[in-house]
């Protein structure tokens, strides 16, 4: 099945720091999603993607699709503590109807 | 909240035994998913539903049986447990919005 690569798998980050993480994919997607997991709870949607190239901000949270369509990154600025939890990507390629996901990136946040 | 609940919340079961854990919708979506979560693994898709009786298969199916009598309600059924399917169980649905999928809180079993 397809794979989406996501890295880092974990961060461990000084709060007011900027943060990057990526997502690589062997298949192109058509849609790139972003989502945000807290302890205990269901991942939400924080950004999603629809064209190669696209640019999108969500508050300080700033995400990419990639030129080629088998990448994509999410950026968070200045991280406070409530930033905490497991980020995950996702694609779709429209194949289908459902999506693939990254293994997860743990965002630990020292104040 | 888009009307998404998961039941039970945690579950603790013995290997060998039967578990139905449900996934509930108040919203009359189409498409619903149930997935697992592991350490290093992401979220794996078991089984999904796009319809009422229609069900597919998802990347780890083995071991997993699914059933969906009427659109609210969808059903996730390990008909024997292994220890192997201990896990965080999530089931989704997608909304349409933006074609992404609003999640349940979870199930957390454990088979011992």
């Amino acid at each position: 099945g397809q794979q989406l690569n996501q890295s880092p798998q974990s961060m461990f980050i000084q709060e007011g720091e900027d943060v990057s993480m990526n997502c690589t994919s062997s298949s192109i997607f058509n849609t790139w999603l972003w989502y945000k997991q807290d302890p205990g709870e269901g991942p939400v949607l924080l950004i999603a993607l629809y064209k190669a190239g696209e640019l999108t901000s969500n508050g300080r949270l700033t995400a990419q699709f990639g030129i080629t369509r088998k990448d994509s990154f999410l950026n968070i600025s200045a991280s406070i503590p409530s930033d905490v939890g497991i980020y995950f990507c996702a694609g779709n390629n429209n194949a289908g109807n459902m999506l693939t996901f990254g293994g997860g990136t743990r965002l630990m946040v020292k104040p | 909240d888009a009307g998404i609940t998961q039941s039970p919340r945690h579950k603790v079961t013995e290997t060998g035994t039967p578990v139905t854990l449900r996934c509930h919708q108040t919203e009359n979506h189409r498409y619903m998913y149930w997935y697992r979560q592991d350490p290093g693994h992401g979220l794996r898709l078991i089984h999904y539903s796009y319809g009422v009786k229609d069900t597919d298969k998802g990347e780890v199916s083995d071991g997993y049986s699914v059933s969906r009598s009427k659109t609210e309600d969808f059903l996730l059924t390990l008909e024997s447990a292994t220890s192997s399917q201990t896990s965080v169980y999530f089931c989704a649905i997608r909304t349409g919005t933006e074609n992404g999928y609003t999640f349940g809180s979870g199930t957390r079993l454990t088979v011992v």
